[in-house]
């Protein structure tokens, strides 16, 4: 069975601060797509990173980064210099192939994260 | 380009009822995908269909069924409806084009009392 562990369920920090959300994921998969998502209060899944787990390349874009690292099973996000637009809540998921290219997402619970100004 | 959108937006509905809700997905994107988000918890995978046919069903009783029209646009269907019910639903559309990357609407936010 897969499953995917956010063990922060909110976060607070002071506006320009780095923060960093854990994810960590169990699958029996060798192939498997990881994912983040930022859900905003008006409930839209905003899609910000999909990984294949033969690439642990880190990866940054702009103020956001993310640390795969295939022994611990993690996958990691961190926000450099928060802003409060950045307020929302965060899920990591995982992917089960489907066949034929498609897939179904297992989600984290999520983290809220509030950006205090 | 128009996204995936859903409706209605909001519903509200009476315990032992039965509801509709409707997906329309993206341009170019023949498969498509329900989840269930109860408050405070992350999606819930409930079935997916491509070519009409349910391909895929997570941990969901059969009050829960859906469709999946020629044009690709897809209806989920709930019997019975509980309280437990109550919960944001989600749909994603995906296609090969852009890698099943899965592009989800704004949901549908079911209030059962």
């Amino acid at each position: 069975a897969q499953k995917v562990t956010q063990a922060q369920t909110e976060i607070s920090v002071v506006e320009k601060e780095d923060v960093t959300l854990d994810c960590v994921y169990e699958t029996r998969d060798t192939t498997y797509y990881l994912f983040w998502y930022k859900q905003p209060p008006s409930g839209e899944l905003v899609f910000l990173i999909r990984r294949n787990s033969f690439d642990e390349q880190n990866e940054i874009s702009g103020r956001y980064s993310w640390n795969f690292q295939k022994s611990t099973s993690s996958f990691n996000f961190t926000i450099t210099a928060s802003q409060v637009v950045d307020s929302a809540v965060y899920f990591c998921a995982l992917s089960r192939s489907l066949g034929a290219g498609s897939y179904q997402l297992t989600f984290g619970k999520g983290t809220k994260l509030s950006v205090i100004p | 380009d128009a996204g995936v959108t859903q409706s209605p937006t909001h519903l509200i509905k009476t315990r032992g009822q039965q509801v509709t809700l409707r997906c329309s997905p993206k341009s170019g994107h023949d498969t498509v995908s329900w989840y269930q988000q109860a408050l405070g918890q992350g999606p819930q995978f409930i079935f997916q269909y491509y070519e009409e046919e349910e391909r895929q069903r997570g941990n969901f009783p059969d009050r829960f069924s859906g469709h999946q029209f020629p044009n690709y646009s897809s209806e989920l269907n709930v019997n019975a409806l509980l309280l437990g019910d109550s919960a944001l639903y989600l749909c994603a559309s995906s296609g090969p084009r852009q890698g099943y990357e899965q592009y989800f609407g704004p949901g549908t936010r079911l209030t059962v009392t």
